[in-house]
């Protein structure tokens, strides 16, 4: 099966400026998750989708970041305005009700860099 | 918050070396699972145990859960130096699958 497909690679933008990072999930994972990684620490989850529904953003800085699971299927994570801080590997994630026995797929993830 | 913890932050090791990383989390789980990252890619799953469960092996891996430490270690047999990458431990504590990941463990191994 394909795996979770991330765009861009690699951003690079200037604080205060907006940026997008979209994510297509494993067809038929109905659990899609956002990660951002900081360097030298570990994903920290932004925000989980069940289907187009929110399940969980209690961490995610809701006066900059947004996102959205239109239909259920592709995801976008939007920053606007950027901050130096929010320089990171954003990861996209996805999981099927089977993760009790099959982990989770990461996409490559989108490196962001804000200067 | 991060829930796992993992021990050594870095190991260097020669190729076909065995190289062992715990793993300390905080609250009850569902499962546990641990996950290899190398340079600049994302993260991929290596494998799971259950809460039940006490050890579990895949290929060169073996894992053990001690649920009343609150521990897991991961155990690499006879490494190469293509298992040189971060490795993280993960918990799931049940609640809508939310995976909660420790800082890692950078492991290099020499050839």
């Amino acid at each position: 099966e394909a795996g979770v497909a991330q765009s861009p690679r690699y951003k690079i933008i200037e604080k205060r400026q907006s940026v997008a990072f979209w994510c297509n999930p494993i067809s038929g994972h109905a659990t899609l998750y956002w990660y951002q990684q900081i360097l030298g620490q570990g994903p920290k989850l932004l925000i989980q989708f069940q289907n187009n529904g929110v399940v969980d953003d209690s961490q995610l800085p809701k006066d900059r970041f947004s996102a959205e699971r239109l239909k259920g299927v592709d995801s976008t994570l939007k920053i606007q305005p950027a901050k130096l801080e929010d320089s990171a590997v954003y990861l996209c994630a996805s999981s099927s009700l089977r993760t009790g026995t099959y982990g989770y797929t990461f996409g490559s993830g989108t490196r962001l860099t804000v200067v | 918050s991060q829930q796992g913890e993992e021990d050594p932050q870095a190991l260097s090791i020669q190729e076909g070396e065995n190289a062992t990383m715990n793993c300390s989390y905080k609250t009850s789980i569902n499962n546990l699972q641990w996950y290899r990252q190398n340079s600049g890619r994302g993260l991929v799953h290596l494998i799971l145990i259950r809460s039940n469960e006490r050890e579990k092996h895949s290929g060169r891996l073996r894992v053990t859960l001690d649920t009343s430490k609150k521990s897991s270690s991961l155990l690499i047999t006879a490494s190469r130096a293509a298992d040189t990458a971060s490795y993280f431990c993960a918990t799931d504590a049940g609640y809508g699958n939310k995976l909660v990941f420790g800082a890692g463990t950078i492991l290099r191994v020499k050839s």
